[in-house]
């Protein structure tokens, strides 16, 4: 089974500085992730993925991600916070072998970037 | 500007109801999921299609609900009774089936079971 963890509820950065929400996962084979921001009364918007290659996966809005197999990790970062990238972020894993094509999500962590 | 839309928006309805939810895909599409998301369970995958067939519907209660997809535009989830545990907002997502690819999420249906 696979399953997808983000340790915080919630995650308070100033604008301007660098923001980090956390991601770890657990799939039996090797995994696809993905990142996805949900905007209040909105659908879910894809930002990045990572399938294979480079660490380090550029995304939308400035958004980036960098997978880490030893630590099973997939953290979302960006460099300098907007008021705008306030939002609920959620990172999905899918294993890249047999079973479901579905995706299977973390709980979400609220972003709020303040002023 | 392709997007995934889904009707209706909002449903309020009072239980042992019938309810439809509607979503049409992309166009060229060809894998359909529908979500569920709650406050509690968060994001969880109900039943998802390729090419119209079913692949896989055990995240659905298959006591009263169904997924269909009666043509490559519609897909449809219904939920018959429904109960107040049915409360949630239902998403559908479609993609081009690769287990790499990203899947594009409608607006959603908020569905209240009073």
């Amino acid at each position: 089974a696979q399953s997808v963890a983000q340790p915080e509820d919630q995650v308070n950065v100033a604008e301007g500085n660098p923001l980090t929400v956390k991601c770890t996962y657990s799939v039996s084979g090797n995994p696809y992730l993905f990142w996805y921001v949900q905007y209040p009364n909105r659908g879910l918007q894809f930002l990045l993925k990572y399938i294979t290659g480079d660490n380090l996966v550029k995304g939308s809005y400035g958004f980036e991600a960098e997978f880490n197999k030893s630590q099973t990790s997939f953290h979302l970062k960006k460099p300098s916070a907007l008021v705008s990238d306030s939002a609920l972020y959620f990172c999905a894993v899918r294993d890249n072998g047999g079973g479901a094509d579905g995706l299977t999500f973390g709980k979400g962590t609220h972003l709020i970037i303040q002023p | 500007d392709a997007r995934v839309t889904q009707t209706p928006r909002d449903k309020v309805t009072e239980m042992g109801q019938e309810v439809t939810m509607r979503c049409q895909p992309i166009l060229g599409h060809n894998t359909v999921f529908w979500y569920r998301q709650t406050m509690m369970q968060g994001l969880e995958l109900l039943a998802y299609f390729r090419n119209r067939a079913p692949l896989d519907d055990s995240g659905m209660p298959k006591d009263r609900f169904s997924a269909e997809m009666p043509d490559a535009t519609l897909a449809t989830l219904k939920i018959q009774p429904s109960e107040p545990r049915d409360s949630a907002v239902y998403f559908c997502a479609s993609g081009l089936g690769a287990r790499g690819g990203e899947q594009f999420f409608g607006p959603g249906t908020r569905l209240t079971v009073l």
